[in-house]
């Protein structure tokens, strides 16, 4: 069955650093979003894409953020200068044009910021 | 902005008895969806209600979505331990948007005997 892939599963960052986090959305997917979890929390919208632009952004999807679909498959979220409170789990989703638009999400990776 | 409030946060299930999570949400929509985490896990989609009146069932686990009271609920019937994890909904504001789900703040579950 297919489904969202992300890597790495764990990042270890210092803070300031920029990191990269990538994920492999369902090859028939249109729709890619971006979503963070801090620890305990309940799971937060950061961004929405669709045909190479962005569609929403949430507050928190500020100037240190950005996303990207560098080629046909990957599609990425970069975090510049990164704070201690970016430490979350980050999850990817996609969704297709069906008419429930249901996301799937990825593993997520666990970005800490130290 | 669209608020999702769920309760309760913290539910201790005995083992075969039913139970009820609810989904409340302040603004229009009609696309909600309910998922499943369990720790240090992703988000697993459980149910995809798409209009008032809407039910979906799987297993144990039935939903239901009213638009107009603007609630959905998850009812569990005849727990058992390998339904303990974290629920949560999750509201698509379709009127002014799409895709930018807004999460309640999840309902852990614990099954004990």
């Amino acid at each position: 069955e297919p489904e969202v892939t992300q890597t790495p599963s764990h990042q270890v960052t210092q803070m300031g650093q920029e990191v990269i986090l990538r994920c492999v959305p369902i090859s028939n997917h249109l729709y890619f979003y971006w979503y963070r979890q801090i620890l305990g929390q309940k799971v937060e919208f950061l961004v929405s894409f669709y045909n190479n632009e962005i569609s929403e952004k949430s507050e928190i999807f500020d100037d240190q953020f950005s996303v990207e679909r560098p080629d046909g498959s990957n599609f990425t979220l970069k975090i510049r200068s990164t704070k201690l409170e970016d430490s979350a789990m980050y999850f990817c989703a996609s969704s297709d044009s069906s008419s429930s638009y249901e996301q799937y999400f990825g593993p997520g990776t666990r970005l800490t910021v130290t | 902005e669209l608020k999702v409030e769920q309760n309760p946060l913290f539910l201790s299930m005995q083992e075969g008895k039913n139970y009820t999570i609810y989904c409340n949400y302040s603004t229009t929509s009609d696309r909600l969806y309910w998922y499943r985490q369990d720790p240090g896990k992703s988000l697993e989609s459980l149910f995809v209600l798409l209009s008032n009146g809407a039910v979906k069932q799987e297993g144990r686990l039935m939903a239901s979505l009213d638009t107009k009271a603007r609630l959905s609920t998850l009812h569990i019937t005849a727990a058992v331990h390998d339904l303990s994890a974290t629920y949560f909904c999750a509201v698509d504001p379709t009127t002014d948007s799409w895709g930018k789900l807004q999460f309640g703040a999840g309902t852990q579950v614990v099954v004990t005997p």
